[in-house]
């Protein structure tokens, strides 16, 4: 069965400072795979996907991704951590067939502290 | 704008009564989603729908129902029978025919009186 596995429920990281936040996935196909941000009391915001080609995908915020089909990860990375990225960040699945739904993972809450 | 509009943003259940979350879009996509979300659990599938008259039963359907009688609008009902209701729900829509690429709704947390 497919599954996501983000192993840090809660990073706290200085502004300024780099950030990786670590997805794990299993799933037997070559996956889709997304990285999504909310904040408080919001819905989904689409931060990146990836789904073939060149295996680091830029998104939005300057954030990127890395899928490691080896390592079955798809960590997400930023160089330089603004206050605004304090949020909750989901890492997702998809199967590849339009109109099937995502598998989760629980997410990681961020905390940036001055 | 495009987008999905889920209202209302707060609502509260008293025992034993049914609610009706509503979820309209605008971007003409075929597939729409409900998500339950409770802290520290991610997000839980309760139904999708990939086109008009017709839905599956995600993980956690117990408790709820849905109807989809347009492509624009996919509304949950939390009925009696679900015991534990107070969550943020989601909805979400995403075109069929290409990848899973899924865009969110605002939510609404329910709460139980």
């Amino acid at each position: 069965a497919q599954s996501v596995t983000q192993p840090d429920i809660h990073i706290t990281v200085s502004e300024g400072a780099s950030l990786e936040l670590r997805c794990n996935y299993s799933y037997g196909a070559t996956p889709y795979l997304f990285w999504y941000v909310q904040s408080p009391g919001q819905g989904l915001q689409l931060l990146l996907k990836y789904f073939s080609g060149d295996t680091l995908v830029q998104g939005i915020k300057g954030f990127e991704a890395e899928f490691k089909r080896s390592q079955s990860s798809f960590n997400l990375r930023k160089p330089s951590v603004h206050w605004s990225d304090a949020a909750e960040y989901f890492c997702a699945v998809g199967a590849g067939q339009a109109g099937t739904a995502l598998i989760f993972g629980k997410g990681t809450t961020l905390s940036v502290s001055s | 704008d495009g987008g999905i509009t889920q209202s209302p943003k707060y609502l509260f259940r008293k025992e034993g009564q049914n609610v009706t979350l509503s979820c309209e879009q605008n971007l003409n996509h075929d597939a729409m989603y409900w998500y339950r979300q409770d802290p520290g659990q991610g997000l839980r599938l309760i139904y999708y729908s990939q086109i008009v008259n017709d839905f599956q039963k995600g993980d956690i359907a117990e408790g709820y129902s849905v109807s989809r009688e347009k492509k624009e609008s996919f509304p949950l009902t939390v009925t009696s029978a679900q015991k534990n209701p107070t969550a943020f729900y989601l909805c979400a829509s995403g075109e069929t025919g290409l990848t899973d690429i899924q865009y969110f709704g605002a939510g609404t947390r329910l709460s139980v009186l």
